[in-house]
């Protein structure tokens, strides 16, 4: 079945750090992948998206790359803010009668002044 | 714009009670979901319904029970509670069942079995 694989966290940056949390997957088929972030008290919410490989999902200066050959979709991100402090979950999903999300188990990122 | 409300935010049950988690959407999506999120274990599909009038079991249906009352609600019912149960729960809803289609979620219930 499907499955997704995260950095486990915590993470903690100073303001302006760069970024990187990775997530590799195992599927059937063509999925799409997505990161959902989860900022505190709140239900998820997409983030960004790619929905075939070499696609690269940007928004709110975080970008992540559909890696086809090494089943990856890292989110990274040059300058992060504290405002960005918030749980990651990097999903993907197969479509149809067989349509499915599955998460990764998140990431916490938490970033200091 | 309400997006998908669940109520309540929030809930104590003592084991053996039942109770009903609500759930509504506005977008006039056609699919909706019921997961529950556990420390270190992601979001994790309990039940979902692919379109008004259809309903199916996730990952981990045991314990649950759910109903697809119209095209706008989706309602998750605990017959008995069990401590196992004490989690955060969250609904989403999609448009269609295409693999690159955006969930939206509820701000999710942490409900609490003592």
């Amino acid at each position: 079945g499907n499955s997704v694989t995260q950095m486990e966290g915590p993470v903690t940056l100073s303001e302006e750090a760069f970024l990187t949390i990775n997530c590799t997957y195992t599927a059937t088929g063509y999925p799409s992948l997505f990161w959902y972030v989860q900022y505190p008290g709140e239900g998820l919410q997409l983030l960004l998206k790619a929905t075939k490989a070499d696609d690269k999902g940007s928004n709110k200066g975080f970008e992540a790359t559909y890696r086809k050959e090494t089943t990856s979709f890292h989110l990274e991100k040059g300058s992060v803010q504290v405002s960005d402090s918030a749980v990651y979950f990097c999903a993907l999903s197969s479509g149809g009668s067989n349509y499915k999300l599955t998460f990764g188990k998140g990431t916490l990122l938490t970033v200091n002044p | 714009n309400a997006g998908v409300t669940q109520t309540p935010k929030f809930q104590v049950l003592k084991t053996g009670q039942s109770m009903t988690l609500q759930c509504a959407q506005d977008m006039n999506h056609n699919s909706m979901y019921w997961y529950r999120q556990d420390p270190g274990m992601g979001l994790r599909l309990i039940y979902y319904s692919a379109s008004e009038g259809t309903t199916d079991k996730g990952e981990v249906p045991n314990g649950y029970n759910v109903s697809r009352l119209n095209k706008r609600e989706f309602s998750l019912r605990l017959e008995s509670a069990a401590p196992s149960q004490t989690s955060v729960y969250f609904c989403a809803s999609t448009k269609d069942r295409d693999r690159g289609t955006e969930a939206f979620f509820g701000q999710g219930t942490r409900l609490t079995v003592v």
